[in-house]
């Protein structure tokens, strides 16, 4: 159950910047950090961003997290072919007890 | 640099019991938590649980009467058992290492399809 909104689609063309937003409450952004993952179908989705805004090491600094009060984002800067893909955030929920994902963005580049 | 397998019976039938291992590869078992996550063909993630090295168990709420997750220390796996199965349980299985308790996923495994069908 994708309890996190996320737009089903972002696209660009090469060198642009995409945003992708990710829509939560206060039980899970508002109050947990936010992770985003990379995933391209038939692969291991990769880890892009933790705690928020951080990333993991082998992660091109065209990604960016950011997140604001029950609300965060994603942004993709520098658009390159390689980045297509669907992008999914994550949080843990206070009131589920467990961890919530984005309904997931399947990002093109034009 | 840790690696994770999965690995199982691609098809199930309905009523009975899914089972899957996840071998861990590059590192020991016997520290941080370890989660199953899966996603139904053509739709989006869902965690199903994780076990801690100790052996605590969290489960996703939804899921928790028919899931039990336990560890083999000794082949370094841990195991996915989802019990009573329906179609609506046919996806993509995943496990993935988990940095702490609320933390992130990473790695993952490449993931197994798992068909529930008579």
């Amino acid at each position: 159950q994708s309890v996190l909104t996320q737009p089903p689609s972002a696209s660009g063309t090469p060198g642009q910047r995409v945003t992708i937003s990710c829509s939560g409450s206060s039980s899970n952004i508002g109050s947990n950090f936010v992770f985003w993952y990379q995933h391209l179908p038939g692969t291991a989705p990769k880890l892009l961003i933790y705690g928020n805004n951080q990333r993991p090491s082998g992660v091109p600094d065209r990604f960016s997290g950011s997140k604001s009060g029950t609300s965060a984002s994603l942004a993709i800067s520098g658009l390159r072919s390689e980045d297509e893909a669907d992008y999914y955030c994550a949080a843990w929920d206070d009131s589920l007890s467990g961890y919530v994902f984005g309904t997931g963005t399947k990002v093109t580049v034009l | 640099q840790v690696q994770l397998q999965e690995s199982g019976p691609g098809l199930v039938k309905p009523s009975e019991t899914l089972s899957l291992t996840c071998t861990v590869s590059g590192g020991s078992i016997s520290s941080s938590f370890w989660s199953w996550i899966r996603q139904p063909p053509g739709k989006g993630l869902e965690w199903i649980g994780y076990i801690y090295y100790s052996g605590t168990t969290t489960y996703n709420p939804s899921l928790k009467s028919r899931v039990t997750i336990s560890l083999d220390t000794s082949k370094n796996q841990f195991s996915l058992k989802l019990s009573s199965v329906t179609a609506a349980d046919t996806a993509v299985y995943y496990c993935a290492s988990t940095s702490y308790n609320r933390g992130w996923f990473d790695p993952w495994g490449q993931g197994t399809l798992v068909t529930v069908s008579s």
